[in-house]
């Protein structure tokens, strides 16, 4: 079974900082990997997702991850941060074939500094 | 605005209490995934559906139930409630391995 850690329960940066949030993942093939975001008292929304190919991948809102399969890692990068970026951010990775359920990590909350 | 629409947004049911969450899908989608949100956790996967099908299921006891309509909504229903029920729970629907859309989440209080 696949399952993701999120190392960093909080994440505090300065406005216009860069941002790396990490993301570990175990599973025994290459799998789907997905960064959502959830704003306070909101639903998750895609950032990005990570199927095959390029292993860097351009997500919405200037956000990027990189897939790196020797570490096992997909971590999350921003070059500068916006207030509005603070909110809850999660790592998920999801089977290939199957019901292709994808198994979420712990998140991690981004602070944000003026 | 995702197109997946939760009722209630808000609920409070006593222990022991039954509820019944819906989750109307974004047109076309014929996949739906529960998932339980606990306060500061991920979301916790407890089943999926399939063209009205059960089709996965996480680690979540028989008194977690559901059912998808052939409009493709669905229904979350809860027996017995308990005090560790407390969670926001999430639908999301999708077709095929495409990009799951997520509702807007139900906040479930039992007391």
């Amino acid at each position: 079974a696949q399952s993701v850690t999120q190392p960093d329960i909080h994440i505090t940066v300065s406005e216009g900082a860069s941002l790396e949030l990490r993301c570990n993942y175990s599973y025994g093939a290459t799998p789907y990997l997905f960064w959502y975001v959830q704003s306070p008292g909101q639903g998750l929304q895609l950032l990005l997702k990570y199927f095959s190919g390029d292993t860097l991948v351009q997500g919405i809102k200037g956000f990027e991850a990189e897939f790196k399969r020797s570490q096992s890692s997909f971590n999350l990068r921003k070059p500068s941060v916006h207030w509005s970026d603070a909110a809850e951010y999660f790592c998920a990775v999801g089977a290939r074939g199957g019901s292709y359920i994808p198994t979420f990590g712990r998140g991690t909350s981004l602070i944000v500094h003026p | 605005e995702t197109g997946v629409t939760q009722s209630p947004t808000h609920l409070i049911k006593t222990r022991g209490q039954q509820v019944t969450l819906r989750c109307s899908s974004q047109s076309g989608h014929n996949t739906v995934s529960w998932y339980q949100q606990a306060l500061g956790q991920g979301p916790q996967f407890i089943f999926q559906y399939y063209r009205e099908e059960e089709n996965g299921r996480g680690n979540f006891p028989p008194r977690f139930s559901g059912l998808q309509f052939p409009n493709y909504s669905s229904e979350l229903n809860v027996n017995a409630l308990e005090l560790d029920d407390s969670a926001l729970y999430l639908c999301a629907s999708r077709i095929g391995q495409g990009e799951a859309f997520f509702g807007q989440g139900t906040r479930l209080t039992v007391v």
